[in-house]
């Protein structure tokens, strides 16, 4: 199985501050048909995960543009701009490039 | 708008069975690959199935090879978790996700909690 490892596990920031989160995986993530399955999750306190960036720099319909992500092969970031207070919760990096699908531990954001 | 909503959780002894539905609509059910992926109480999310659009293929993890069976009836627009032989580290809220075309997991339902409790 592909192991995700997220840094840091916490982040507390200030608000209209930047935040960034770093993934790696234990193997590549480039697919045979060449795209690299890396996506970024938030789940906000009490709710269902929900995609926010897909194929390492896609953003999902409705993300807004403070959310970047970036990388290639085995490293990976997701960057927040400027940090709203609604950005507060937990950030997951997962893999679709094989099964099964796994996740990083998760990255509690939070704010100072 | 997609909607996916979980039904049949609840409360089972070990050893147990139990039944998950989940009700899609707001898109064409039949075009996409379907999940369930789950997460225990303060942990992180875990993958659970996968189920292809006709299906034919299934993808399990290990933990629940051989005890857990994913369907889909595409007329219904509903998928499905069987879980048999139930133990205490199958406690989790799993939610259904849609398996987006190149997306990955872009669409969630809101979970249903499954206690496996004597």
């Amino acid at each position: 199985d592909i192991v995700m490892t997220q840094t840091p596990l916490s982040s507390p920031v200030t608000l209209g501050q930047p935040a960034s989160i770093s993934c790696r995986s234990s193997q590549s993530l480039v697919h045979s048909d060449g795209n690299t399955y890396l996506n970024w999750l938030q789940q906000r306190p009490g709710q269902p995960p929900r995609l926010l960036i897909y194929k390492i720099s896609n953003r999902f319909s409705g993300v807004p543009d403070r959310f970047s992500g970036s990388g290639a092969g085995t490293d990976f970031t997701l960057k927040i701009s400027s940090v709203e207070a609604e950005d507060v919760g937990v950030y997951y990096c997962t893999q679709a490039t094989q099964f099964p699908y796994t996740f990083g531990q998760g990255t509690t954001l939070e704010i100072k | 708008e997609v909607q996916l909503v979980e039904s049949g959780g609840g409360l089972v002894q070990p050893g147990g069975s139990l039944r998950l539905s989940c009700a899609a609509s707001g898109f064409t059910f039949s075009r996409y690959w379907m999940h369930w992926v789950r997460q225990a109480p303060g942990k992180g999310l875990v993958w659970v199935s996968v189920i292809y659009t006709d299906g034919t293929n299934t993808h399990y993890a290990d933990s629940v090879k051989g005890r857990f069976t994913i369907s889909r009836d595409n007329a219904k627009n509903t998928l499905y978790l069987q879980m048999n032989s139930l133990r205490a580290e199958d406690t989790a809220v799993y939610y259904c996700a849609r398996g987006g075309l190149g997306t990955g997991l872009d669409s969630w339902g809101q979970g249903s909690q499954v206690t496996v409790s004597s």
